[in-house]
């Protein structure tokens, strides 16, 4: 079974440019998530999408940060404008749904340095 | 609000000998709780879930973390550490299937 794809795995962009992550989850799970982990913490939820619908967006910063789900199947996230702090991984994840004893499936992330 | 504290940032044994990480959640109910693992530059893989049913929970490769409601803890062990075990370790607590991460537990393993 094909894991979650996750592209760009590698991104190096100036401050104020725009950049863009693709994620294709495991076929047949509804649930996907975006994540962000600086480097020494742990992973933080972006944003989190039941098929296509938004379920949960409180910790994405709607100022420069915007996700889309449009078919329900793969994900695209954005940064625009980017900033020195946006330096992070970004990863994807999907489940089965959204009960809390489903296990969310990760991809291997996309790694984002801004200079 | 659910959360949880890893009690130590980074942890170093010798192989073969036991390794224990320590995690304490905070929870208004009975949580469901997760460990995970993060091997350099590859995705983060679940090593055990607890879902309110034993409280001894066994995961892959040798595993298990005991859930203790009166000490608020869910610490992981496993009783001989080998040189693969080597890998940021995080404890995760699980509020309506999202998954809220503690700071990571970075365990080396020396030969």
């Amino acid at each position: 079974e094909a894991g979650v794809a996750q592209s760009p795995r590698y991104k190096i962009i100036e401050k104020r440019q725009s950049v863009a992550f693709w994620c294709n989850p495991i076929s047949g799970h509804a649930t996907l998530y975006w994540y962000q982990q600086i480097l020494g913490q742990g992973p933080k939820l972006l944003i989190q999408f039941q098929n296509n619908g938004v379920v949960d967006d409180s910790q994405l910063p709607k100022d420069r940060f915007s996700a889309e789900r449009l078919k329900g199947v793969d994900s695209t996230l954005k940064i625009q404008p980017a900033k020195l702090e946006d330096s992070a991984v970004y990863l994807c994840a999907s489940s089965l749904g959204l009960a809390e004893s489903n296990e969310q499936f990760f991809g291997p992330g996309t790694r984002l340095t801004v200079l | 609000a659910q959360s949880v504290t890893q009690l130590d940032s980074h942890v170093s044994v010798s192989e073969g000998t036991p390794v224990l990480l320590r995690c304490n959640y905070s929870s208004s109910y009975s949580p469901s709780l997760f460990w995970y693992v993060q091997h350099p530059n590859k995705g983060l893989q679940l090593l055990l879930k607890y879902t309110s049913a034993a409280t001894l929970v066994k995961g892959i490769n040798g595993f298990e973390a005991e859930f203790k409601k009166s000490e608020t803890s869910f610490h992981l062990t496993k009783p001989s550490a080998h040189m693969s075990d080597a890998a940021e370790y995080f404890c995760v607590v699980s509020p309506g299937g999202k998954l809220i991460f503690g700071q990571g537990t970075e365990l080396s393993v020396k030969p």
